[in-house]
C-alpha cells in the first residue's frame, strides 16, 4: 500500500541552526512523484518542490535542500541556517500510482524556530 | 489576482444546517480537488474533477456533494452538518494529473456548533 511517513511530529530549533525533516515513503509503482508543502501559521499550503522517481539529483534552493534516495525510499528536506519565518508545518506527499491524480500526504512535521 | 480562491474563509454554523463552499481557479488547470484537513492536520482527499468529470470520490458521507459547473469552478455542498464535519477544507487545482504539483486555495475553516 502507498504510504508516507513523517516520523518527526514536532521539531524545535534555535535560529541559525540547520534542521532536517524526514520523509519515508512506500509505493508499488516505479514511476511516482514526491512533493513537499509548507503550511505556515496563516494556514495556506505552499508548494515547495516536486521530484520524480527517475531524478535522484539533490536539489538546492537558497537555504532549502532536498535529498532523494530511492534505495532508502526517503525524500528528506533540510533547512540551513533556519529563521523564525521557517516556523510552519511541513508536509511530504506522494502521487498515487494508480494515476488518479490524488496525493497521499504524510502527517506533517511541525517546525518551531526559536529566536 | 488570486490563483485559487475559496469562499468563505470562515464558516460557523449549527448542526443540521446545509452549507456550501465555493472554489474558483484562474490558472487554466484541468483538474480540481477538495481536501479535508482535520484537527490533527491530517490531509485527505475527498473529491476530484477533471474537465467537469468526477474522477475521485473517496469514502465520504453522501451528505457531501461536489459540483463542477465548468473546469474553473468546483463547489462543495454539505447537507445536515454534523459536529464531526468541523475541519479546514482546501480546494486545489492542477494540470497534468497533478504531477507538477497542486495549487491550493487558502482554505475554509468550517466550525459546526
Amino acid at each position: 500500500a502507498q504510504k508516507v511517513t513523517q516520523a518527526q511530529t514536532e521539531i524545535s530549533v534555535v535560529e541559525k541552526e540547520d534542521v532536517t525533516l524526514d520523509c519515508v515513503y512506500e509505493t508499488r509503482d516505479t514511476t511516482y512523484y514526491l512533493f513537499w508543502y509548507k503550511q505556515p501559521p496563516s494556514g495556506e499550503l505552499v508548494f515547495l518542490i516536486r521530484r520524480n522517481s527517475f531524478d535522484e539529483q539533490n536539489e538546492i534552493s537558497g537555504r532549502y535542500s532536498w535529498n532523494f534516495q530511492k534505495s532508502t525510499s526517503s525524500f528528506n528536506f533540510t533547512i540551513t541556517a533556519s529563521q523564525v519565518v521557517d516556523s510552519a508545518v511541513y508536509f511530504c506527499a506522494l502521487s498515487d500510482p494508480s494515476g488518479t491524480y490524488k496525493y497521499i500526504f504524510g502527517t506533517g512535521t511541525r517546525l518551531k524556530v526559536l529566536a | 489576482d488570486t490563483a485559487v480562491s475559496q469562499t468563505p474563509k470562515y464558516l460557523v454554523t449549527q448542526m443540521g444546517n446545509d452549507k456550501s463552499i465555493k472554489c474558483e481557479q484562474n490558472l487554466g488547470h484541468d483538474t480540481m480537488y477538495w481536501y479535508k484537513q482535520d484537527s490533527k492536520k491530517f490531509l485527505k482527499i475527498m473529491f476530484s474533477y477533471n474537465n467537469k468529470e468526477l474522477i475521485i470520490n473517496e469514502t465520504v458521507p453522501n451528505r457531501f456533494s461536489p459540483k463542477s459547473p465548468d473546469k474553473a469552478h468546483l463547489n462543495l455542498h454539505i447537507n445536515s452538518l454534523e459536529l464531526g464535519d468541523s475541519a479546514v477544507y482546501f480546494c486545489a487545482s492542477s494540470q497534468e494529473q497533478g504531477f507538477y504539483g497542486y495549487t491550493f486555495g487558502s482554505g475554509t475553516r468550517l466550525t459546526v456548533v
